[in-house]
């Protein structure tokens, strides 16, 4: 069965710095990945998602992620932070054969001015 | 235009009550979703709809019962809470089923049980 973990629970950077939060999935294939974020009080919303294809994907407000397949990751990349993205993050993981998608526990991002 | 909207935001109830929360979405999905976030925002899904058929009904106790009346609609009955109930109930849509379409979440409805 497929899995994801996100090691980082809690990460807190300065406005203007740089950004990776972590994911790693298990999965026999390649798995359909997903990155979502939620505010505080609202719902999720896909920030990016990666099915095939060039590994280093583009999403919104300024965000990217790359897929390795041999460290089994799928990290979340921004260069530069602004306080409003300060939320929760969450990586998911669908099954090519299955209708569910399995997300991680979240990484809560804190940015200080 | 909200895409997908629940109802209530917020419900505070006492052990034993029955209760339900409502869900709707307008983007013309086929399949709409609950799942469940618990107090370490841990998200597990519950339930899945494709075309007012049942798909997914992960190990959840039959106290919680989905009904949806059309697509556009699932709502999540549950009977005799108990404070374990308690958590963040999120709706979600997608055009079809299958885990490669994107899902639409609504704005959550925070349940508390007394």
């Amino acid at each position: 069965a497929q899995s994801v973990t996100q090691p980082d629970i809690h990460i807190t950077v300065s406005e203007g710095a740089s950004l990776e939060l972590r994911c790693n999935y298990s999965y026999g294939a390649t798995p359909y990945l997903f990155w979502y974020v939620q505010s505080p009080g609202q719902g999720l919303q896909l920030l990016l998602k990666y099915f095939s294809g060039d590994t280093l994907v583009q999403g919104i407000k300024g965000f990217e992620a790359e897929f390795k397949r041999s460290q089994s990751s799928f990290n979340l990349r921004k260069p530069s932070v602004h306080w409003s993205d300060a939320a929760e993050y969450f990586c998911a993981v669908g099954a090519r054969n299955t209708d569910k998608l399995i997300f991680g526990t979240g990484t809560r991002l804190q940015v200080f001015p | 235009d909200t895409a997908v909207s629940q109802t209530p935001k917020y419900l505070v109830t006492q052990m034993g009550n029955d209760k339900s929360i409502k869900c709707e979405q307008n983007l013309g999905h086929d399949t709409m979703y609950w799942y469940k976030q618990d107090s370490k925002k841990f998200l597990k899904i519950m339930f899945s709809y494709n075309n007012k058929e049942l798909i997914i009904n992960e190990t959840v106790p039959n106290r919680f019962s989905p009904k949806s009346p059309d697509k556009a609609h699932l709502n999540l009955h549950i009977n005799s809470l108990e404070l374990g109930d308690s958590a963040v109930y999120f709706c979600a849509s997608s055009q079809n089923t299958g885990a490669r379409d994107t899902q639409y979440f609504g704005p959550g409805t925070r349940l508390t049980v007394l």
